[in-house]
C-alpha cells in the first residue's frame, strides 16, 4: 500500500499568517494516464470532510483562493496564504493513484 | 443538488452483521463510481470501498476484503454496504462519496458501534 506521510501533524497558526502543510507518498503518486491524483481535503468539527484542492493543484468550486496546492512525484504541500478562523479543522492528504486509495494521517490546524 | 444520504448505521455485537445504505439525488446516479470511507472515533480518514458505474467493478481495503460487499441498485439511485464478521475495529462513522465530473460529495455519515 501507498502511505502517506503528512507533517506536522499539529499546526498553531496566527490569524492572518501563512500555513502550510507537507505530504509525503511512498511511491510516486503519477498515474499511468499522466495524471496525479493527489487531493487535499478539509474535515471542521463535526463536519464531513470537504475536498479543498484536486489532482495536485486545482481549486474545488467555492473553495477559497488563499488555499493553494503544489507538488509532484512523490512530495506535496498545501499553503493557506492568510489563516482565518474558519479554516480551523483537521486537514488530510489522499492519493487515488494506486488501489487502496490512502488518506495521511491529518494535520489538526489551530489558532494561536 | 448533489446530495447524499447514508442509513443503517447502529449497534452490533462482534461477529454480526449489518447493512448501510446511501441514497442519492441531484445528479445521474448511474453514471459515477461511488465510494464508502470510514473513520474510526477520534481518528483519520480510511477508504474502505469503491464500486464502478454499472457495478462491474469493486474494490476493497484489505482490512475488510471477504467481509464486506459494496453493491448499488441504480434504479433506485442507491449504494450499499454488506457488513459481516463485524469486529471492533470495525466501529466507525462511515461515509458515501461521490465525485461528479469535478465536485466531490460527502453524506453526513452513519454511525457503527460493534460491541457487546
Amino acid at each position: 500500500d501507498v502511505v502517506m506521510t503528512q507533517s506536522p501533524l499539529s499546526l498553531p497558526v496566527t490569524l492572518g499568517q501563512p500555513a502550510s502543510i507537507s505530504c509525503s507518498s511512498s511511491q510516486s503518486l503519477v498515474h499511468s494516464d499522466g495524471n496525479t491524483y493527489l487531493n487535499w481535503f478539509q474535515q471542521r468539527p463535526g463536519q464531513s470532510p470537504r475536498r479543498l484542492i484536486y489532482k495536485v493543484s486545482n481549486r474545488d468550486s467555492g473553495v477559497p483562493d488563499r488555499f493553494s496546492g503544489s507538488g509532484s512525484g512523490t512530495d506535496f504541500t498545501l499553503k493557506i496564504s492568510r489563516v482565518e478562523a474558519e479554516d480551523v479543522g483537521v486537514y488530510y492528504c489522499m492519493q487515488g493513484t494506486h488501489w487502496e486509495w490512502t488518506f495521511g494521517q491529518g494535520t489538526k490546524v489551530e489558532i494561536k | 443538488e448533489v446530495q447524499l444520504v447514508e442509513s443503517g448505521g447502529g449497534l452490533v455485537q462482534p461477529g454480526g452483521s449489518l447493512r448501510l445504505s446511501c441514497a442519492a439525488s441531484g445528479f445521474t446516479f448511474s453514471s459515477y463510481v461511488m465510494h464508502w470511507v470510514r473513520q474510526a472515533p477520534g481518528k483519520g480518514l480510511e477508504y474502505v470501498s469503491a464500486i464502478s458505474s454499472n457495478g462491474g467493478t469493486t474494490y476493497y481495503a484489505n482490512s475488510v476484503k471477504g467481509r464486506f460487499t459494496i453493491s448499488r441498485d441504480n434504479s433506485k439511485n442507491t449504494l450499499y454496504l454488506q457488513m459481516g464478521s463485524l469486529r471492533a475495529e470495525d466501529m466507525a462513522v462511515y461515509y458515501c462519496r461521490g465525485v461528479v465530473g469535478t465536485t466531490d460529495c460527502w453524506g453526513q455519515g452513519t454511525l457503527v458501534t460493534v460491541s457487546s
